[in-house]
């Protein structure tokens, strides 16, 4: 099982903001990444560290952490961010990587 | 720009070993970095396997730990994952994967990935 839990599933209207979040322990200490992966294809980095977007990722997309939650925003959400997120950190020892079980965003 | 191929049977027998190799180019893996292998079962999420630095210190997933090997080969540029006794669970898309291991602030960012590959585990 993973020590990051992700809700399956979120929708968002086309235009509108979403939050898409990861709740973990370890997030209290580190930060996470976020990964957005579209049928058939790997997964791409789209947000990391603090709030880092790595060069081509659109600014419509961030990052946050609160406590044990990381969010990640999407904000005026596109048909084709229509995709899986996950996220990804540390587990709890500090050493390992952990990912999120994975939240299949649909925009209706 | 920096690409990432990875290459291996697609079939394995239970029981037997899964080899794969991850070629690197446009980047020297001598430079830096650390590169992993992270796996997808069809139609289920993204589980890493572990991960290697240049110096091949290792890291590894604890439930695969006994059955993981992951090398790398600066000559080649390339680094390689092996996985022993497999059965139809570890049938799966594996990908290899450069990453960004920040010591401070504390995250891991896979950056650069290969396309995948689909490894089933069949007699």
């Amino acid at each position: 099982s993973s020590e990051l839990t992700q809700d399956p599933a979120v929708s968002v209207a086309l235009g509108q903001t979403v939050r898409i979040t990861c709740q973990g322990d370890s997030l209290r200490s580190y930060y996470a990444s976020w990964y957005q992966q579209k049928p058939g294809q790997a997964p791409v980095l789209v947000i990391y560290g603090k709030n880092n977007r790595p060069s081509g990722i659109p600014d419509r997309f961030s990052g946050s952490s609160s406590g044990n939650t990381a969010s990640l925003t999407i904000t005026g959400a596109q048909a084709e961010d229509e995709a899986d997120y996950y996220c990804n950190s540390r587990d709890s020892s500090g050493n390992l990587v952990v990912f999120g079980g994975g939240t299949k965003l649909t925009v209706l | 720009q920096v690409q990432l191929q990875e290459s291996g049977p697609g079939l394995v027998k239970p029981s037997e070993t899964l080899s794969l190799t991850c070629a690197v180019s446009g980047y020297s893996i001598s430079s830096g970095y650390y590169w992993g292998w992270i796996r997808q079962p069809p139609g289920k999420g993204l589980e890493w396997i572990g991960s290697i630095y240049h110096s091949g210190s290792t890291y590894y997933n604890p439930s695969l730990k006994s059955r993981v090997t992951i090398s790398v080969d600066t000559s080649k540029n390339q680094f390689s994952l092996k996985l022993s006794s497999v059965t139809a669970a570890d049938t799966a898309v594996y990908y290899c994967a450069r990453y960004l291991r920040s010591p401070s602030p504390v995250y891991d960012a896979f950056d650069i990935w290969g396309q995948g590959t689909m490894v089933t585990v069949s007699s």
